[in-house]
C-alpha cells in the first residue's frame, strides 16, 4: 500500500513567522504535490515536483515555496504566515505523470 | 478553460437507498477521471479511474462510469459507513496535475 505521511496533523501559528510542512511518501513516487483545501473552492494545486531539486508552480504559488532534496520528501515553506493561508494543506504523490495521485491524511493549519 | 463541476452538493440518502453523484467536466482532451472519497478531516482516499468514454468500474457498493461529458458514481443500497465526501478530478491533456471539483457531500441515514 502506498503510504502518504505528513508531519502534522494540526498547527496554529502566528502571522509573519516562517512555517515548514512535510511530507513523505514511501513508495519511490517520482511526482509529488502540494495542495490546498477551502470550503467550497475545492483542492487547489500548489505546487508540484516531478523529480529531485525540480518543481514546478501550480494554480496559487503566491506566499508559497518548495523544497524536495530527497525523493521521498517535499516540503512546503510558508515565508511569512498570514491569516488567508489558514487551511487545510494536502500532500500527494504520484509514480509517474499520468498516475493515480494519493494523498497523505493532511494538516490543518491556522494562522492567527 | 478546464472545468469541474459535481452535483448535487449535498445527498441525504435513507440506508438501502440507491443514488448517483454527478461529475460534468470541460476540458481540453481528457487523459483521466479520478474519484476520491474524504472523510472528514482527513486527506482524499482513491476510489477509481477511469480513461475513456464508456468505461465503468465498480467496488462494493460503488461503481462508476464515464461519458464524453460527465461521470457518475452510482451507489447501490448505501450504508450509514457509506457517508463521506465524494470529489471528482480530471487531469487534461498535457497537464501533471488534477483538477478537482468541490465535492458532494453524503449523508446516509440508517
Amino acid at each position: 500500500d502506498v503510504k502518504v505521511t505528513q508531519s502534522s496533523r494540526y498547527l496554529v501559528k502566528r502571522t509573519g513567522e516562517k512555517v515548514f510542512l512535510e511530507c513523505v511518501q514511501d513508495m519511490d513516487h517520482e511526482n509529488m504535490f502540494w495542495y490546498r483545501q477551502d470550503p467550497g473552492l475545492g483542492l487547489r494545486l500548489i505546487y508540484f515536483s516531478y523529480d529531485v531539486k525540480m518543481k514546478e508552480k501550480g494554480d496559487i504559488p503566491e506566499g508559497y515555496s518548495v523544497s524536495r532534496e530527497k525523493k521521498e520528501r517535499f516540503s512546503l515553506i510558508l515565508e511569512s504566515a498570514s491569516t488567508n493561508q489558514t487551511s487545510m494543506y494536502l500532500c500527494a504523490s504520484s509514480l509517474g505523470t499520468w498516475e493515480t495521485q494519493y494523498f497523505g491524511p493532511g494538516t490543518r493549519l491556522l494562522v492567527l | 478553460e478546464d472545468q469541474v463541476t459535481q452535483s448535487p452538493e449535498a445527498l441525504r440518502l435513507q440506508e438501502g437507498e440507491s443514488s448517483s453523484l454527478n461529475c460534468s467536466y470541460t476540458v481540453s482532451g481528457l487523459r483521466g477521471l479520478f474519484w476520491y472519497r474524504q472523510d472528514p478531516g482527513k486527506g482524499p482516499e482513491f476510489l477509481f479511474t477511469l480513461y475513456s468514454a464508456g468505461e465503468e468500474k465498480e467496488k462494493e457498493r460503488l461503481k462508476a462510469t464515464l461519458t464524453k461529458k460527465e461521470s457518475f458514481l452510482h451507489i447501490t443500497a448505501p450504508k450509514p459507513e457509506d457517508s463521506a465526501t465524494y470529489l471528482c478530478a480530471v487531469r487534461p491533456a498535457g497537464a501533471n496535475n488534477l483538477f478537482f471539483g468541490t465535492g458532494t457531500r453524503l449523508t446516509v441515514i440508517p
